[in-house]
């Protein structure tokens, strides 16, 4: 039973638009979330975070966006560049749950120059 | 300030070994968390240790272990090696858990033939 869902395995876009990255989860107890970024051979890296006492988190290019009430989020990048190409997973937590993540499968976007 | 390091970070191994993965965390982070990530189930949790304690564990068989020592290194152990334990296993650390970010190793790649 996946309880965090990315439903789209790969993303194109071309540079200076905007991704688009989107996120369910199930598990209402989640409360706080996260988007790595993961390029080949390296571990992923964090990217942004939201709690859920929020409904929006900006950092420079990156805005995440939570919809508690349909179990949705979604990562933004504007404007996408081709060095954002890379797979997307974002990650959900229970709070007091340590360093617990629950991943999503990923989405692997494609920046066009 | 140095990353999270892992070693080896490719292994081959055969049905019905064990193995010995090392994580090293950043300087003054005392939480380390495993994952495995294969292509069909995406990045799981294995468990997480803080100050030498397991404090959270995931869904994996007893034959998945691991350990912390005092200076926050650390190991896992996997034994009787099966052919879906193929693949990349990645260690996180932080400072003491969420909402502290995980930074993530590249992970050591492990091949079991």
């Amino acid at each position: 039973d996946q309880q965090v869902k990315q439903n789209s395995p790969s993303l194109s876009v071309q540079e200076g638009r905007i991704s688009i990255l989107n996120c369910d989860y199930t598990n209402s107890m989640f409360d706080y979330f996260l988007w790595y970024k993961k390029y080949p051979a390296e571990g992923p890296t964090f990217l942004i975070s939201i709690s859920s006492i929020k409904d929006k988190n900006e950092d420079g290019r990156f805005t995440v966006f939570l919809n508690k009430s349909a179990k949705h989020l979604s990562l933004h990048i504007v404007p996408s560049q081709p060095g954002d190409s890379a797979v997307y997973f974002c990650a959900a937590s229970v709070d007091n749950a340590g360093n617990m993540l629950t991943f999503g499968g990923g989405t692997r976007l494609m920046v066009k120059p | 300030k140095a990353g999270v390091t892992q070693t080896p970070r490719y292994l081959i191994k055969t049905r019905g070994q064990q193995v010995t993965l090392s994580c090293s965390p950043i300087s003054g982070h005392r939480s380390v968390s495993w994952y495995q990530q294969t292509p069909g189930q995406g990045l799981q949790f294995l468990f997480e240790y803080f100050s030498e304690t397991q404090r959270n564990k995931g869904n994996f068989p007893g034959r998945f272990s691991g350990r912390q020592f005092s200076n926050s290194r650390s190991e896992m152990n996997v034994s009787t090696l099966e052919l879906g334990d193929s693949a990349l296993y990645l260690c996180a650390s932080s400072l003491q858990g969420i909402p502290d970010t995980q930074y993530f190793g590249p992970g050591t790649r492990l091949t079991v033939l």
